[in-house]
This record gives C-alpha cells, structure tokens and sequence, in this order.
C-alpha cells in the first residue's frame, strides 16, 4: 500500500469548514483514497473514499488533485462531534484488502 | 450500530491466562479483519479471513491465533497473556465485491491484562 503524509493535528473552529490535507504521491493508479475517522476509542469510521474524481456524501466531501498525488477532505460544517482522528488511507481497488492505518490528523473542533 | 458485533465489550483477566474474543460480521460479509490499539498507539493489523480461510497476516504474534468458523463469525484467541497485551481489539468486516469495498468495524473489545 502507498504510504501518506497528513499533519499531525489540527484545529478548526465550530461551524467552519474543516479542511484536512493528505500526501500520497506514490499512489498507484490500482488504488483508492479513503478517509476513516476514529472518535475517542470508539472502532474507526467509515468516511467517504474515491478513485480520481471528487466525491461527496452526507459527511464529507473528498477533493483528489488532478495527478492524484494528494488530497482534502473537507468536512463543511465541523461540530464539536466531528472532534476526532482522522486517517487518509490508500488502498488497492482489488478488494477485500486491508486498510494499513497510519497515525492520521487529530482534529479538534473548537466551540 | 454498525452491524459488525463484538463480546465481549471489556474483559479483566491476568498474566497467564487465555482468552477468546468473539465478532459477528455484517449480514453478507465474507472478509473479516482483527486489528490491536493499544494505549495511545495506532491501529495494528493482525489478521484477515475471507469465507474461513486465512486470506493475510500482520503483526501477529504467536501466541496470538484466530478462524473464521463456517457462519462466518470469527474469534480471536489470546493466550499465556502477557501486560502489553492490554488493548483494545477491533474485528472489522468487508464484502465479497470487487472494487472499493468498505470496512466496517466494530465498537471494539477491551481487554485488561493485570
């Protein structure tokens, strides 16, 4: 699996957009970006993951640069709920693989 | 609930002793993973079945085994436990499709080692 670079942590004030970096420049065209999150020793979440186009659900939206080399999530609205680790993860598209985590971005929502 | 169950939920035990933590996956779902966070660490893979056969392995040790039994629920077993055992332990689950599948994890099995 590539490997990726995100910042350590983060702060973002309620109600701004939380916009969470991540390098991955040795990504594979085989491979996908997903994002996990992990609240406070709860079992991590899914979040949103893409190919090469940018991608939105009802969490987040994920922006993947044209070369693929990097990416942003964005979460629109952060709540102190959204207060979590968060993980950039790239994983091969053939499935069922596992998900190599790293020591992802702690976010932390400011009231 | 995300559908992946885990028991149990907390578990005090000591030094020496084995233990069995059980995980049920999604309702489908053929793969199933174990990971180990301990205190302030990151998430470690251990080991993945895919419909009861092994499908990979991480850093699990050796006193550490696990099988995913024909219904597809797993177990993870734990033996002469030791204190750095102490961790939390999540069982994820994924489909059988190809392409981008999602894992799923569940709310995690805390394990005490005193």
């Amino acid at each position: 699996d590539a490997k990726t670079t995100q910042p350590t942590s983060m702060d973002c004030a309620e109600g701004r957009a939380a916009n969470l970096p991540c390098n991955h420049s040795t990504i594979s065209g085989n491979e996908y970006v997903y994002w996990y999150r992990q609240i406070h020793s709860q079992g991590p979440q899914y979040i949103i993951h893409g190919l090469k186009n940018n991608e939105t659900n009802e969490m987040a939206s994920l922006i993947i640069t044209e070369d693929r080399k990097s990416s942003t999530l964005i979460l629109p609205h952060a709540t102190l709920r959204d207060t979590a680790v968060y993980y950039c993860i790239v994983r091969s598209f053939f499935g069922n693989e596992k998900l190599t985590f790293g020591t992802g971005t702690r976010l932390t929502i400011i009231p | 609930d995300s559908g992946v169950t885990q028991t149990p939920k907390h578990l005090i035990t000591a030094t020496g002793q084995r233990v069995t933590l059980r995980c049920s996956p999604r309702s489908g779902d053929l793969s199933v993973y174990w990971y180990q966070q301990s205190l302030d660490q990151g998430l470690q893979f251990l080991i993945q079945y895919y419909n009861g056969e092994e499908r990979a392995k991480g850093n699990i040790l050796e006193r550490f085994s696990a099988q995913q039994f024909p219904d597809l629920h797993s177990e993870l077993n734990l033996s002469s436990l030791e204190l750095g055992d102490s961790a939390l332990y999540f069982c994820a689950s994924s489909g059988d499709r190809a392409g981008a599948n999602v894992l799923t994890f569940g709310a995690g099995s805390r394990l005490t080692v005193l």
